[in-house]
């Protein structure tokens, strides 16, 4: 059974811009959390997502934003990017919302210059 | 607030050389703990989740348990390829925190041969 696939792998942005993450769960899992990790907070929640429906969120502005498709691929955009917001983001699915083990991709590493 | 702290921060042991990682966390109803182990580069790798003070569980060489602080992850006769920054996040039993992981900053194990 394949894992959680996360694209791009790798972005590079400048301040100011917007990017877009792609996240595909494991096959049958419905539910698809973000988070944010970097050296110094560690890994950080940022959102998850049900039925297209975001259910709970972490303390992330407003410039943090996602959603889910009908076929439980999601999506995470970040807006006016900041120095800051460089991490790596991390994708993880499980069965639904809520659910004990959840699984998680490889992560895209993004570097705002 | 859930608050998950992990020590040592980083652990060096030779091959051989068993010991144990602690998780303490603070969390107003917990729903479940768990052990992630997480190698450069990758994303989270789950091992086990626990549910209840007194519960244990094995794979390899590894075994946690858990009591109503804490959290070990015991490693008997480490090997190199273990390896990696351990970590330890806590699910808050709560409505609104469902699906939230809440993460330690891990423990980095460096094994020598």
């Amino acid at each position: 059974k394949a894992g959680v696939t996360q694209t791009p792998r790798y972005l590079i942005k400048t301040r100011g811009q917007q990017v877009t993450l792609s996240c595909s769960p494991i096959s049958g899992h419905r539910s698809v959390s973000w988070y944010q990790q970097t050296p110094g907070q560690g890994l950080q929640f940022l959102f998850e997502y049900f039925s297209e429906t975001q259910r709970n969120k972490g303390n992330f502005p407003g410039r943090f934003s996602g959603r889910q498709f009908s076929n439980s691929r999601s999506e995470m955009n970040v807006s006016t990017l900041e120095l800051g917001d460089s991490a790596l983001y991390l994708c993880a699915s499980s069965l639904v919302v809520g659910a004990y083990e959840q699984y998680f991709g490889p992560g895209t590493r993004l570097t705002v210059t | 607030e859930d608050q998950v702290t992990q020590s040592p921060e980083a652990l060096r042991l030779q091959e051989g050389e068993s010991s144990s990682l602690n998780c303490s966390y603070t969390v107003s109803g917990l729903r479940g703990l768990f052990w992630y182990r997480q190698d450069p580069g990758k994303g989270p790798e789950f091992l086990f989740t626990l549910y209840s003070a007194g519960e244990e569980k094995e794979k390899e060489r590894l075994k946690a348990t858990l009591t109503k602080k804490e959290s070990f992850l015991h490693i008997t006769a480490p090997k190199p390829e273990d390896s990696a920054t351990y970590l330890c996040a806590v699910q808050n039993a709560g409505g609104t925190s469902y699906g939230k992981l809440t993460f330690g900053q891990g423990t980095i194990l460096t094994v020598h041969p």
